[in-house]
């Protein structure tokens, strides 16, 4: 099946403690991204990447860093999580620079919690 | 940078009925994308209809229509025969096309929640 597969679906953690949050798709995607949906605010994009290796900031980068080694990982780390990182994060692709024949799928989200 | 604004955080609608769903945008683009998207409580992010700018007729998708008012930067969503799985929350979504950056990113609106009344 194809899907976009985050982990771990919930996280609590404490501030300063070092976290990775998984994405890994299986469908050949070049293009993949994280969001953060906050009450009000909606989904606001973290960090995106084009293809392997190739990875830019989207509107709220500060805090998070992403790699991409390999095309259907594109993990997101918290190198110092603060409280105000506490969010619902989202993991999406698309086959290429998406738009009305490439749509974006969604995982199904990682509930974030920084006590 | 573009901006998209939902102004209802929350409707409520009888089943059977119809509903429609506000969005604006602020842009000085002329050709762009524009999405709904779906997420109701298991947290899915799911595609309900999209349209290109440059085409005047609005999109359709079986219950899901759009109206789009280029001129006026409007793009609202009509639910009809409304459904108790349509509750959810809705978010509008533009994007710009490419070339450049701003092409690969989605601007998403804060989110109207629906809620259906069986």
């Amino acid at each position: 099946e194809a899907q976009v597969t985050q982990n771990p679906r919930y996280l609590i953690t404490v501030t300063g403690k070092k976290l990775t949050v998984t994405c890994s798709q299986n469908m050949n995607h070049e293009y993949m991204s994280w969001y953060r949906q906050d009450p009000g605010l909606g989904l606001r994009q973290i960090y995106y990447s084009m293809n392997v290796e190739v990875t830019d900031k989207g509107d709220v980068p500060e805090g998070y860093k992403v790699s991409r080694k390999e095309k259907r990982n594109f993990p997101l780390i918290l190198e110092s999580p603060s409280p105000n990182q506490t969010s619902l994060y989202f993991c999406a692709s698309s086959l290429g620079v998406f738009g009305l024949r490439s749509p974006l799928h969604f995982g199904n989200g990682t509930r974030l919690t920084v006590t | 940078a573009q901006t998209v604004t939902q102004s209802q955080p929350e409707m409520s609608v009888q089943e059977a009925e119809t509903v429609t769903l506000s969005c604006t945008y602020d842009t000085s683009e002329s050709d762009y994308y524009l999405f709904w998207y779906k997420q109701p409580p298991s947290r899915q992010m799911i595609l309900v209809i999209r349209q290109e700018a440059y085409k005047q007729q609005n999109a359709t998708e079986n219950r899901f229509s759009v109206n789009f008012q280029k001129a006026a930067k409007s793009f609202s969503l009509k639910i009809s025969d409304s459904q108790l799985g349509d509750a959810a929350m809705y978010f509008c979504a533009y994007r710009s096309l490419p070339p450049g950056n701003a092409g690969n990113m989605l601007t998403f609106g804060g989110g109207t929640r629906l809620m259906v009344k069986p």
